[in-house]
């Protein structure tokens, strides 16, 4: 079964706009951490955000916050004034503390728009 | 930024051809990984090192051989490459010192494999 779910195989959002990316996970464990990957065309995967299962407050990184509910087991990412250079691949992915790597869901292809 | 080096970048073979990708760190991590990403797919496990002479199964490993006999180098061989092992393969690494769950992969730039 996924465990990471992905719903939007592709977003535009105009430059200087925010854009929310959704991302739904399945796990049975109490202790599990959520991901969230840029990838450019260059190829590169970019780490973005981390947010632990029991964080009680939403991870922020500049632009970048994860909107994190944990009883709709969600971990949408928010990226507030897009930037060109916000096109790109985004993955989101989990650690469960039962596993022994991260899960990766299939990603969204974000283009901003000037 | 992780000093991971993939080897070759780019590859194109035949089907039935033996390959082999380099995955070489400098960060000393104990944990290696192989993904292959493909459009549609994400990006998914293949194998994984814990450790010299350490290696698991991912969700995809059927056709896919790895070896770890030293720390900075792990190696992915596809006996014999076919059409449905053109992808892009990533090898990543961690040192999963700080916690389990809030471990991060960094990753390599990627090797672009085509089987024809």
């Amino acid at each position: 079964a996924q465990k990471i779910t992905q719903t939007q195989p592709g977003m535009f959002v105009q430059e200087k706009e925010a854009v929310t990316l959704d991302c739904t996970y399945d796990t049975s464990d109490q202790s599990y951490g959520l991901f969230w990957y840029k990838q450019p065309s260059s190829g590169e995967m970019i780490f973005l955000i981390y947010q632990g299962s029991y964080d009680e407050q939403n991870a922020t990184e500049g632009r970048y916050s994860l909107n994190f509910q944990k009883a709709r087991k969600s971990a949408n990412l928010v990226i507030s004034a897009s930037q060109l250079g916000d096109s790109a691949m985004y993955f989101c992915a989990m650690r469960e503390d039962s596993g022994y790597a991260l899960n990766f869901g299939k990603g969204t292809s974000l283009l901003v728009t000037p | 930024d992780a000093g991971i080096t993939q080897s070759p970048r780019h590859k194109v073979t035949e089907t039935g051809t033996p390959v082999t990708l380099r995955c070489h760190q400098t960060e000393n991590h104990r944990y290696m990984y192989w993904y292959r990403q493909d459009p549609g797919h994400g990006l998914r496990l293949i194998h994984y090192s814990y450790g010299v002479k350490d290696t698991d199964k991912g969700e995809v490993s059927d056709g896919y051989s790895v070896s770890r006999s030293k720390t900075e180098d792990f190696l992915l061989t596809l006996e014999s490459a076919t059409s449905s092992q053109t992808s892009v393969y990533f090898c990543a690494i961690s040192d999963r010192t700080t916690g389990a769950t809030n471990e991060k992969l960094f990753f390599g730039s990627g090797t672009q494999l085509s089987v024809l």
